[in-house]
């Protein structure tokens, strides 16, 4: 089982600043078939990244995914009100398909 | 428009069986990967089950040999049979399409207590 760590566990930043979120596998995900999700509370997750670097229709631009083989990395330009949220990264490489425990972005 | 809908939770005693429903509109179950991913109160994202296009099946570790996925093309359903639950086994219960998952559905909560 391919185990990912997220750092850091919480994030604390004010609106306009750049978030960089980190995910780290156990080992390599192939394909690079790393997924990043958003979720607020009470809802659904939303899926941003595939791929490790497409972005999902709909999904802004500030939205980056980058990396390959263990590390890879989602990070939000500059944040919008909207953005503070859960973040979770998933690979779909190999079963079984595993999250990470996730990203806390918070308002500093 | 691409919709899935979650039902069939509810609260059981544990050691006791659900099925929960996905019902797709929108898209063909057979042609899709749908997965379930559950999520216990306040805590993260849990990935369950997948069902590939071809039929496969795979389960985290923790649900082999309790939880089944299996898909009505009739109906365009999936479903998870979940047997022998536990307490741990409470959350919300989501089912998603796609390769990752990129449209899910609302959930629906199983409650497993005495």
């Amino acid at each position: 089982e391919i185990v990912l760590t997220q750092s850091p566990g919480t994030l604390s930043l004010s609106p306009g600043e750049r978030a960089t979120l980190s995910c780290r596998a156990s080992e390599s995900v192939s394909s690079n078939y790393l997924a990043w999700y958003q979720q607020k509370p009470g809802q659904a997750p939303r899926i941003l990244i595939y791929g490790a670097s497409g972005r999902a229709s709909g999904i802004p631009d500030r939205f980056s995914g980058s990396g390959s083989g263990t590390d890879f990395t989602l990070t939000i330009s500059r944040l919008e009100p909207e953005d503070f949220a859960v973040y979770y990264c998933q690979q779909y490489a190999s079963s079984p398909w595993t999250f990470g425990q996730g990203t806390k972005v918070e308002i500093k | 428009e691409v919709q899935l809908v979650e039902s069939g939770g509810g609260l059981v005693q544990p050691g006791g069986s659900l099925r929960l429903s996905c019902a797709a509109s929108g898209l063909t179950v057979s042609s899709n990967y749908i997965s379930w991913v559950r999520q216990a109160p306040g805590k993260g994202l849990e990935w369950v089950s997948v069902i590939y296009i071809d039929g496969s099946t795979y389960y985290a570790d923790s649900m082999k040999g309790r939880f089944t996925i299996s898909r009505d093309n009739s109906k365009n359903t999936v479903y998870l049979q979940m047997n022998s639950l536990r307490a741990e086994d409470t959350a919300v219960y989501y089912c998603a399409r796609g390769f990752p998952a990129g449209r899910w559905g609302q959930g629906t909560l199983v409650t497993v207590s005495s």
